[in-house]
């Protein structure tokens, strides 16, 4: 079956330490997205990219970065300039052929500061 | 600037009963509508759609949501509610300034349905 992987689901980050979230799609869409998800908050666009080698900053891009190397994978990396970075990351990827296409999720990788 | 609105944090139901939960738009031209389920530690799955056509859209799950446009309103709802339909609900819009790449989703509604 088609759809999103995240890994690990859970990761513990050490003060000053860089870590990276995995997302990996095999429903051959071009766009992909992360989001962060705070409770009360609903969901906060990170960075996307529309197509491979291209990505563009979200809402809240400060503390991170991306990579598009290939069109399934779309690792998100949490840098230590990151000062609050313990949430729930969500990646999801959606089809380019217009705003009507919904977005798919993958499960999500829980973030918590050791 | 696009926007989307859910006025209840939460919403109780009993089992069996009809449920509404509630979402308010804002956005210039033509809206593309969407309405998203999360369960516990998981990502959001698509219930459903509006994009044109029929003010009554069906979706996963036995959902439904009217489009209204003249209260710029896009409800869900659901004739009879099951224990298992509680979970965070999100409705979410289509940003059309960043050529319909970007989503806004609304800050989310819990829906607790009681046996």
């Amino acid at each position: 079956d088609g759809g999103i992987t995240q890994s690990p689901k859970y990761l513990f980050r050490k003060e000053g330490q860089n870590v990276t979230l995995s997302c990996e799609q095999n429903l051959n869409h071009d766009a992909m997205y992360w989001y962060r998800q705070d409770p009360g908050q609903g969901l906060r666009l990170i960075y996307y990219s529309q197509i491979v080698n291209d990505f563009q900053k979200g809402d809240i891009a400060e503390g991170y970065s991306v990579s598009r190397e290939k069109k399934e994978s779309f690792p998100l990396t949490v840098t230590s300039a990151q000062k609050n970075p313990t949430a729930f990351y969500l990646c999801a990827s959606s089809g380019t052929t217009g705003p009507n296409q919904p977005q798919h999720f993958g499960d999500g990788t829980r973030l918590s500061i050791l | 600037a696009q926007s989307v609105a859910q006025p209840e944090d939460q919403v109780n139901v009993a089992e069996g009963n009809p449920l509404t939960v509630k979402c308010t738009y804002s956005v210039s031209g033509n809206p593309y509508l969407f309405w998203y389920v999360q369960y516990p530690n998981r990502g959001l799955q698509f219930l459903l759609k509006y994009i044109t056509g029929d003010n009554l859209v069906k979706g996963s799950y036995g959902f439904e949501a009217e489009f209204n446009k003249s209260q710029t309103s896009f409800h869900l709802k659901k004739p009879s509610a099951l224990v298992s339909d509680s979970a965070l609900y999100f409705c979410a819009v289509r940003d059309l300034n960043t050529g319909g790449f970007k989503t806004i989703f609304g800050a989310g509604t819990r829906l607790f349905v009681k046996a």
